[in-house]
Protein backbone atom coordinates (compact mmCIF):
# COMPACT_ATOMS: atom_id res chain seq x y z
CA UNK A 1 0.00 0.00 0.00
CA UNK A 2 1.32 3.25 -0.46
CA UNK A 3 1.96 5.30 2.62
CA UNK A 4 3.56 8.76 3.38
CA UNK A 5 5.43 8.98 6.88
CA UNK A 6 6.64 12.30 8.14
CA UNK A 7 7.91 10.75 11.74
CA UNK A 8 8.42 14.50 13.60
CA UNK A 9 5.33 15.56 14.97
CA UNK A 10 6.44 18.62 15.87
CA UNK A 11 9.73 20.98 15.49
CA UNK A 12 10.76 24.16 17.32
CA UNK A 13 13.57 26.28 16.08
CA UNK A 14 14.77 29.63 16.50
CA UNK A 15 14.62 31.99 14.00
CA UNK A 16 17.45 31.94 11.46
CA UNK A 17 18.22 27.83 12.43
CA UNK A 18 18.77 25.99 9.59
CA UNK A 19 15.79 22.91 10.05
CA UNK A 20 15.20 19.82 8.26
CA UNK A 21 11.71 18.02 7.61
CA UNK A 22 11.81 14.16 7.48
CA UNK A 23 9.61 12.41 4.40
CA UNK A 24 9.82 9.22 3.63
CA UNK A 25 7.02 7.06 1.18
CA UNK A 26 6.19 3.69 0.38
CA UNK A 27 4.94 2.92 -2.84
CA UNK A 28 5.40 -0.10 -5.71
CA UNK A 29 4.73 2.28 -8.10
CA UNK A 30 7.91 3.19 -10.89
CA UNK A 31 6.06 6.14 -11.86
CA UNK A 32 4.99 8.41 -9.42
CA UNK A 33 4.93 12.18 -7.68
CA UNK A 34 6.09 13.39 -4.74
CA UNK A 35 4.91 16.81 -3.11
CA UNK A 36 5.56 19.18 -0.18
CA UNK A 37 2.67 21.59 0.80
CA UNK A 38 2.69 24.19 3.45
CA UNK A 39 -0.34 25.21 5.29
CA UNK A 40 -0.81 28.17 7.83
CA UNK A 41 -3.11 29.10 10.29
CA UNK A 42 -5.56 30.04 7.67
CA UNK A 43 -6.46 26.65 6.52
CA UNK A 44 -5.30 27.04 3.05
CA UNK A 45 -2.77 24.10 1.66
CA UNK A 46 0.04 26.20 -0.27
CA UNK A 47 1.68 24.52 -2.96
CA UNK A 48 5.80 24.36 -2.26
CA UNK A 49 7.09 21.42 -4.67
CA UNK A 50 6.66 18.68 -7.09
CA UNK A 51 8.71 16.23 -7.62
CA UNK A 52 8.80 13.28 -10.52
CA UNK A 53 10.06 9.97 -9.76
CA UNK A 54 12.49 10.50 -12.51
CA UNK A 55 14.04 13.29 -11.62
CA UNK A 56 16.65 12.74 -8.46
CA UNK A 57 17.97 15.88 -8.79
CA UNK A 58 18.15 18.39 -5.63
CA UNK A 59 16.16 21.46 -5.84
CA UNK A 60 16.52 24.95 -4.47
CA UNK A 61 14.37 27.65 -4.04
CA UNK A 62 15.73 30.73 -2.43
CA UNK A 63 15.85 29.44 1.65
CA UNK A 64 14.03 26.13 0.59
CA UNK A 65 15.57 23.07 -0.48
CA UNK A 66 14.36 19.23 -1.27
CA UNK A 67 16.34 16.39 -1.39
CA UNK A 68 14.74 13.59 -3.21
CA UNK A 69 16.43 10.04 -3.01
CA UNK A 70 14.83 7.24 -4.65
CA UNK A 71 17.31 4.79 -2.76
CA UNK A 72 16.24 5.51 0.83
CA UNK A 73 12.55 6.81 -0.61
CA UNK A 74 13.25 9.72 1.08
CA UNK A 75 12.47 13.60 0.00
CA UNK A 76 13.31 15.82 2.70
CA UNK A 77 12.98 19.67 2.74
CA UNK A 78 15.01 21.74 4.70
CA UNK A 79 14.42 25.88 5.47
CA UNK A 80 17.57 27.66 5.63
CA UNK A 81 17.86 30.57 8.00
CA UNK A 82 14.25 30.11 8.89
CA UNK A 83 12.38 32.63 10.02
CA UNK A 84 8.80 33.33 11.98
CA UNK A 85 6.65 33.29 9.05
CA UNK A 86 7.65 29.95 8.33
CA UNK A 87 5.79 28.97 11.04
CA UNK A 88 3.48 26.25 10.19
CA UNK A 89 2.34 22.39 9.56
CA UNK A 90 3.97 20.92 6.36
CA UNK A 91 2.67 18.18 4.48
CA UNK A 92 4.49 15.58 2.51
CA UNK A 93 1.80 14.02 -0.22
CA UNK A 94 2.67 11.09 -2.84
CA UNK A 95 0.29 10.84 -5.28
CA UNK A 96 -1.12 7.65 -5.65
CA UNK A 97 -0.45 4.80 -8.49
CA UNK A 98 -2.58 2.03 -10.09
CA UNK A 99 -2.25 0.06 -12.50
CA UNK A 100 -3.42 2.02 -15.29
CA UNK A 101 -1.65 4.69 -14.31
CA UNK A 102 -1.07 7.49 -11.69
CA UNK A 103 -5.13 8.30 -10.49
CA UNK A 104 -3.54 12.22 -9.07
CA UNK A 105 -5.47 11.68 -5.56
CA UNK A 106 -2.85 12.78 -2.81
CA UNK A 107 -1.79 10.48 -0.18
CA UNK A 108 -0.97 13.16 2.58
CA UNK A 109 1.75 12.46 5.47
CA UNK A 110 0.27 13.60 9.14
CA UNK A 111 2.50 16.32 8.47
CA UNK A 112 4.89 18.28 10.61
CA UNK A 113 4.18 22.09 12.62
CA UNK A 114 7.48 23.75 12.41
CA UNK A 115 7.48 27.08 15.22
CA UNK A 116 9.79 29.56 14.19
CA UNK A 117 10.80 31.81 17.18
CA UNK A 118 12.04 35.06 17.30
CA UNK B 1 -5.40 35.04 -11.44
CA UNK B 2 -7.27 34.32 -8.72
CA UNK B 3 -7.29 31.46 -6.86
CA UNK B 4 -9.39 28.54 -5.79
CA UNK B 5 -12.64 30.09 -3.74
CA UNK B 6 -14.57 27.98 -1.65
CA UNK B 7 -17.74 29.01 0.03
CA UNK B 8 -19.13 29.25 2.68
CA UNK B 9 -15.68 29.29 4.64
CA UNK B 10 -17.29 29.10 8.15
CA UNK B 11 -20.38 26.67 8.67
CA UNK B 12 -22.28 25.16 11.72
CA UNK B 13 -25.27 22.32 11.51
CA UNK B 14 -26.48 19.87 13.24
CA UNK B 15 -26.75 16.21 13.78
CA UNK B 16 -28.83 14.94 10.36
CA UNK B 17 -29.60 17.93 8.67
CA UNK B 18 -27.28 18.15 5.43
CA UNK B 19 -24.83 20.57 3.70
CA UNK B 20 -23.25 22.06 0.74
CA UNK B 21 -19.92 23.51 -0.26
CA UNK B 22 -19.16 25.51 -2.86
CA UNK B 23 -16.12 25.35 -4.48
CA UNK B 24 -14.55 27.48 -7.80
CA UNK B 25 -11.57 26.60 -9.28
CA UNK B 26 -8.62 28.73 -10.48
CA UNK B 27 -10.07 30.33 -14.06
CA UNK B 28 -9.05 27.70 -16.59
CA UNK B 29 -8.65 24.85 -14.42
CA UNK B 30 -10.97 21.49 -15.04
CA UNK B 31 -10.25 19.20 -12.13
CA UNK B 32 -11.67 19.78 -8.90
CA UNK B 33 -10.25 17.47 -6.14
CA UNK B 34 -12.10 17.46 -2.31
CA UNK B 35 -10.25 16.30 0.67
CA UNK B 36 -11.31 16.08 4.06
CA UNK B 37 -8.82 16.96 6.85
CA UNK B 38 -9.49 16.13 10.71
CA UNK B 39 -7.19 16.11 13.82
CA UNK B 40 -7.58 12.20 14.17
CA UNK B 41 -7.49 11.40 10.10
CA UNK B 42 -5.55 13.85 8.89
CA UNK B 43 -6.02 14.84 4.94
CA UNK B 44 -8.46 11.93 3.21
CA UNK B 45 -9.43 12.07 -0.62
CA UNK B 46 -12.76 12.42 -0.78
CA UNK B 47 -13.48 12.74 -4.65
CA UNK B 48 -12.24 14.18 -7.76
CA UNK B 49 -14.44 15.89 -10.71
CA UNK B 50 -13.08 16.70 -14.64
CA UNK B 51 -15.31 17.47 -17.19
CA UNK B 52 -18.15 16.79 -14.71
CA UNK B 53 -17.66 13.54 -14.35
CA UNK B 54 -16.51 11.89 -11.40
CA UNK B 55 -12.99 10.39 -12.00
CA UNK B 56 -12.15 8.84 -7.96
CA UNK B 57 -13.74 8.22 -5.25
CA UNK B 58 -12.45 7.60 -1.85
CA UNK B 59 -13.04 5.77 1.07
CA UNK B 60 -16.37 7.33 2.24
CA UNK B 61 -19.80 6.72 3.16
CA UNK B 62 -22.57 7.69 0.31
CA UNK B 63 -23.51 10.28 2.37
CA UNK B 64 -21.20 12.08 0.64
CA UNK B 65 -21.48 13.34 -2.63
CA UNK B 66 -20.39 15.77 -5.19
CA UNK B 67 -20.94 17.08 -8.92
CA UNK B 68 -19.47 19.39 -11.03
CA UNK B 69 -20.98 21.68 -13.55
CA UNK B 70 -20.22 23.12 -16.75
CA UNK B 71 -18.25 26.05 -15.90
CA UNK B 72 -16.06 23.66 -13.50
CA UNK B 73 -17.28 25.05 -10.36
CA UNK B 74 -17.86 22.14 -8.00
CA UNK B 75 -20.14 21.11 -5.33
CA UNK B 76 -19.97 18.73 -2.47
CA UNK B 77 -22.84 17.21 0.01
CA UNK B 78 -22.71 15.68 3.02
CA UNK B 79 -26.69 14.20 4.50
CA UNK B 80 -27.34 13.08 7.22
CA UNK B 81 -24.55 14.93 8.99
CA UNK B 82 -22.95 13.17 11.73
CA UNK B 83 -20.54 14.58 14.47
CA UNK B 84 -17.76 12.91 13.31
CA UNK B 85 -18.35 15.03 9.98
CA UNK B 86 -16.93 18.07 11.50
CA UNK B 87 -13.63 18.84 9.70
CA UNK B 88 -11.77 21.25 7.37
CA UNK B 89 -13.09 20.45 3.81
CA UNK B 90 -10.61 21.95 1.38
CA UNK B 91 -11.02 21.96 -2.42
CA UNK B 92 -8.35 22.05 -4.99
CA UNK B 93 -8.21 22.20 -8.63
CA UNK B 94 -5.44 21.45 -11.48
CA UNK B 95 -5.37 22.33 -15.19
CA UNK B 96 -6.10 18.90 -16.34
CA UNK B 97 -6.72 15.65 -14.48
CA UNK B 98 -4.88 15.83 -11.16
CA UNK B 99 -3.23 12.98 -11.86
CA UNK B 100 -1.55 14.89 -15.00
CA UNK B 101 -0.81 18.06 -13.05
CA UNK B 102 -0.28 20.10 -9.80
CA UNK B 103 -3.27 20.55 -7.40
CA UNK B 104 -3.92 24.32 -5.81
CA UNK B 105 -5.99 24.40 -2.75
CA UNK B 106 -8.56 27.13 -1.26
CA UNK B 107 -8.85 28.02 2.41
CA UNK B 108 -11.38 25.52 2.96
CA UNK B 109 -14.36 25.35 4.69
CA UNK B 110 -15.00 24.49 8.15
CA UNK B 111 -17.53 22.91 9.01
CA UNK B 112 -18.69 22.27 12.90
CA UNK B 113 -21.16 19.40 13.14
CA UNK B 114 -23.43 19.49 16.71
Amino acid sequence: AQKVTQAQTEISVVEKEDVTLDCVYETRDTTYYLFWYKQPPSGELVFLIRRNSFDEQNEISGRYSWNFQKSTSSFNFTITASQVVDSAVYFCALSEGSISGNTGKLIFGQGTTLQVKP
Amino acid sequence: KAGVTQTPRYLIKTRGQQVTLSCSPISGHRSVSWYQQTPGQGLQFLFEYFSETQRNKGNFPGRFSGRQFSNSRSEMNVSTLELGDSALYLCASSSLLAAQETQYFGPGTRLLVL
